[in-house]
């Protein structure tokens, strides 16, 4: 089944806009977290929320998960040019035994200055 | 900050060929992972390993496909007869905490 799928695929926004993506799920999680990647370049952990949490922040960034609807969403505050890159959302699920991390297709951001 | 490299950074093959893709986690840690993302496509994994062994398997992950740690810092995955669909980038990642995994830059795999 698929696991982490953002929405919207691509995002087109001017500088110090906020841009929000969002991921839905579909098993029972440990945990969620988000991950950004730079056009050909590896991927960089940006945030993880339990998932007895439902809100964390991380300077710019605010995370929120909600597992009765299994979906959570990711909010970058006043973006930067340099903010540009995709963005995926990854879980643990606890139906598996071991702690490999299932990706979604990602959000394309694009920041124009 | 340590970080996770990755080498080579691009590898051509005929297709066929054996591939080596070489891997240093950051040191203390101690569970390693290869994961890989064909153009456009999400990251899947492929294969975690602790403890000298391998943890967990996908299916992609077949026998085409094996891992080593030769020595206290080297983590590789090898392919031993590459095929087009092969082409991919290739991560590695390692953690020492739970569920906050170190990726590497990636190896650019292309086949011909």
């Amino acid at each position: 089944s698929q696991q982490g799928e953002e929405d919207p695929q691509a995002l087109s926004i001017q500088e110090g806009e906020n841009a929000t993506m969002n991921c839905s799920y579909k098993t029972s999680i440990n945990n969620l977290q988000w991950y950004r990647q730079n056009s050909g370049r590896g991927l960089v952990h940006l945030i993880l929320i339990r998932s007895n949490e439902r809100e964390k922040h991380s300077g710019r960034l605010r995370v929120t998960l909600d597992t009765s609807k299994k979906s959570s969403s990711l909010l970058i505050t006043a973006s930067r040019a340099a903010d540009t890159a995709s963005y995926f959302c990854a879980t643990t699920s606890r139906n598996q035994a071991g702690t490999a991390l299932i990706f979604g297709k990602g959000t394309t951001l694009s920041v124009s200055s | 900050e340590p970080e996770v490299t990755q080498t080579p950074s691009h590898q051509v093959t005929q297709m066929g060929q054996e591939v080596i893709l070489r891997c240093v986690p950051i040191s203390n840690h101690l569970y390693f992972y290869w994961y890989r993302q064909i153009l456009g496509q999400k990251v899947e994994f492929l294969v975690s390993f602790y403890n000298n062994e391998i943890s967990e398997k996908s299916e992609i992950f077949d026998d085409q496909f094996s891992v080593e740690r030769p020595d206290g810092s080297n983590f590789t995955l090898k392919i031993r007869s590459t095929k087009l669909e092969d082409s991919a980038m290739y991560f590695c990642a390692s953690y020492e905490r739970p569920n906050e995994q170190f990726f590497g830059p990636g190896t650019r795999l292309t086949v011909l």
